[in-house]
């Protein structure tokens, strides 16, 4: 069965620092990747999406960026965070074409200070 | 406009009471549609699909009027466990999922 692991959980971090989260699915092979922001009372943002190795597509001008560099693996990264970047993120995958729906990590919860 | 829109609610509702909630999307190239239900500080999880002809899953009715371009979420017999929000979910192409808000439901014993 498929899986998908996101880490970590929560993460407090302080103005101008660095970011890196990690997405990892297994049990599948070319899924469709997925990075969502959840603010605090707030719908979901699609923030990038992935059909590929090295394939990135933006949904939104920000201060984070997203690479793939395996089948398998999404990372969202910033190189400087801002108090805005906090709230709950969110990787999902799904499998490659067809009408199906998305399947999500257990998210982290990122805290900007 | 919103891809995706739905009554954030809250729906108070006592146990054993029937719910319904409505979601509306504007782009009618939309292809397939999810019910997704959040607990809070929790990742969404599938609650069920959303099939042309309506589908039901136990307690629940899922339901499709693409004229409209609506889909609604039927809870029959509410238990105090259904308290989440649930969000409605749009499909358009291989990699366009579009999420409503949440209509958050508390179900009160």
């Amino acid at each position: 069965s498929q899986t998908i692991h996101q880490w970590p959980a929560t993460l407090v971090q302080p103005v101008g620092s660095p970011l890196s989260l990690e997405c990892t699915v297994e049990g599948t092979s070319n899924p469709n990747l997925y990075w969502y922001r959840q603010a605090a009372g707030r719908g979901l943002q699609l923030l990038f999406y992935s059909v590929g190795i090295g394939q990135i597509s933006s949904e939104v001008p920000q201060n984070l960026s997203a690479s793939r560099p395996q089948d398998r693996q999404f990372i969202l990264s910033s190189k400087k965070l801002l108090l805005s970047d906090s709230g709950f993120y969110l990787c999902a995958w799904s499998p490659r074409g067809g009408d199906t729906e998305a399947f999500f990590g257990q998210g982290t919860r990122l805290t900007v200070v | 406009r919103k891809e995706v829109e739905q009554d954030p609610g809250p729906f108070n509702v006592p146990e054993g009471a029937t719910v319904a909630f409505n979601c509306t999307y504007s782009n009618s190239a939309s292809q397939s549609f999810f019910w997704y239900r959040q607990d809070c500080r929790k990742e969404p999880k599938l609650l069920m699909s959303v099939y042309s002809s309506g589908n039901e899953d136990g307690r629940f009715t899922a339901q499709l009027n693409r004229a409209s371009q609506y889909i609604s979420l039927l809870i029959r017999d509410s238990k105090l466990s259904d308290s989440a929000t649930y969000l409605c979910v749009s499909k358009r192409g291989a990699n366009n999922l579009f999420f409503g808000t949440g209509t958050r439901l508390t179900v009160i014993p």
